[in-house]
């Protein structure tokens, strides 16, 4: 059990756009704690993909994008294309625990 | 460029301790703000924070498995070791190493390992 909650899985058509939440609680998200995002090709370590709830590292496309509110974030992903088929997780820290969380991981699938 | 590899024994009968090096380049351990850490990933689950250790040698441990982890660096070398005792079945799981080097005041994991798979089995 995660201690932030993802769905397992979404899915869209090529070139349609999807989103991803994230719900935590009072100890992590709702506590002022930033989101990252990361996705995890097949077979591959996973990658960050959004830091600081909204910022997208060099070289990740502004198809992706974050957003926070209250004690949930959400990824959402623009102009789906067939490499985003991935498993994306959230991540957070949590003061109760005094570390790091990860969402249960959600399965992206591109139709 | 920034690295980082794992290595340490594959497979671990019950009961055994599993110890894991992480071996890293580009960084320094030394430098302000810098951490290391380890996560693990069982077949087809989720990601689990398991420990990270920062350049002032501040360690944290993930509460439900702290009794049985250890986290060391060695920044001379290079490298970060974790010691797992009483392994279980259930610890099956590619184990990550993973650093945390840019975006300060960020508690995140920038660059990650390619992983290594850890089977517990008699």
């Amino acid at each position: 059990q995660s201690v932030l909650t993802q769905p397992p899985s979404v899915s869209g058509a090529p070139g349609q756009r999807v989103t991803i939440s994230c719900t935590g609680s009072s100890s992590n998200i709702g506590a002022g704690y930033d989101v990252h995002w990361y996705q995890q090709l097949p077979v591959t370590a996973p990658k960050l993909l959004i830091y600081g709830n909204s910022n997208r590292p060099s070289g990740v496309p502004d198809r992706f994008s974050g957003s926070k509110s209250g004690t949930s974030a959400s990824l959402a992903i623009t102009g789906l294309q067939a490499e985003d088929e991935a498993d994306y997780y959230c991540q957070s820290y949590d003061s109760s625990l005094s570390g790091w969380v990860f969402g249960g991981g959600t399965k992206l699938t591109v139709l | 460029q920034i690295t980082l590899k794992e290595s340490g024994r594959t497979l671990v009968k019950p009961t055994q301790t599993l110890t894991l090096t992480c071996t890293f380049s580009g960084f320094s351990l030394s430098t302000s703000g810098v951490g290391v850490g380890w996560i693990r990933q069982p077949p087809g689950k989720a990601l689990e924070w398991l420990a990270l250790i920062y350049w002032n040698d501040d360690k944290r441990y993930s509460p439900s498995l702290k009794i049985r982890l250890t986290i060391t660096k060695d920044t001379s070398k290079n490298q970060v070791v974790l010691t797992m005792t009483d392994m279980d079945p259930v610890d099956t799981a590619t184990y990550y190493c993973a650093a945390h080097v840019g975006y300060s005041g960020y508690a995140l994991f920038d660059y990650w390992g390619q992983g290594t798979l850890v089977t517990v089995s008699s």
